[in-house]
């Protein structure tokens, strides 16, 4: 059974600080990584996308994989209150793709002003 | 404008009256699949497709079929509604595999009395 496991939080951070979302995965062989922001009662917004080890900065937005540790982390620098969501981390399978992503419960985020 | 169109958007039912959910996106994706949400469990895939008239089952399929017969529209099909089938469901679509980005519809709140 492949799992994506996030800390459900509330994860509290205040207005211009930095928010550290974290995403542990079990499946070793997967190759893509997705975190998407989801306000309450809406749809999962995609905001990055990683395939490779290391860092991508995408605006405020940091995505880190680290494979080998199986971790993948969301950094989101001058945090706004327009922030505050839910952030689900999504990871492929191994098997190609077919059944699509697995997702995590979601962090939810609060920024106080 | 891109983008995943489901109909309706909410729909307040009876036990046992068959209903259908309507998707259908226009980026000429090959796959498409069907989540629900629920409260303290996250994102659900309930079934998916990776092309016209190919579709296969996800983790929840109890209870739903579907469709697909265009590569545009993919169906969610309740024949019998049960009240444990009450939740927020999406409609996703990605340009080649599941593994590949999803894109999200805006999402059908269905409540089964």
């Amino acid at each position: 059974q492949k799992e994506v496991e996030q800390n459900s939080g509330p994860l509290s951070v205040p207005e211009g600080a930095i928010a550290s979302l974290n995403c542990t995965y079990s499946d070793r062989g997967s190759q893509s990584f997705f975190w998407y922001r989801q306000y309450s009662g809406k749809s999962p917004e995609l905001i990055m996308s990683i395939y490779s080890n290391g860092d991508k900065e995408d605006g405020r937005f940091t995505a880190q994989l680290n494979k080998a540790s199986q971790y993948v982390s969301l950094l989101i620098r001058d945090s706004q209150p327009s922030d505050s969501a839910t952030y689900l981390c999504a990871v492929n399978s191994s098997g190609g793709g077919a059944d699509g992503l697995t997702f995590g419960k979601g962090t939810h985020l609060i920024i106080q002003p | 404008e891109a983008q995943v169109t489901q109909n309706p958007r909410y729909l307040i039912t009876v036990t046992g009256k068959k209903l259908t959910v309507t998707c259908s996106q226009n980026m000429n994706h090959e796959y498409m699949s069907w989540y629900r949400q629920d409260p303290g469990l996250g994102l659900r895939q309930i079934y998916y497709s990776m092309n016209v008239e190919v579709t296969d089952k996800g983790d929840v399929p109890e209870g739903y079929k579907v469709s697909r017969k265009e590569k545009r529209n993919f169906p969610l099909i309740l024949e019998s509604p049960s009240p444990n089938q009450t939740s927020l469901y999406f409609c996703a679509s990605s340009p080649l595999t599941g593994g590949y980005e999803q894109f999200f519809g805006p999402g059908t709140r269905l409540t089964v009395l």
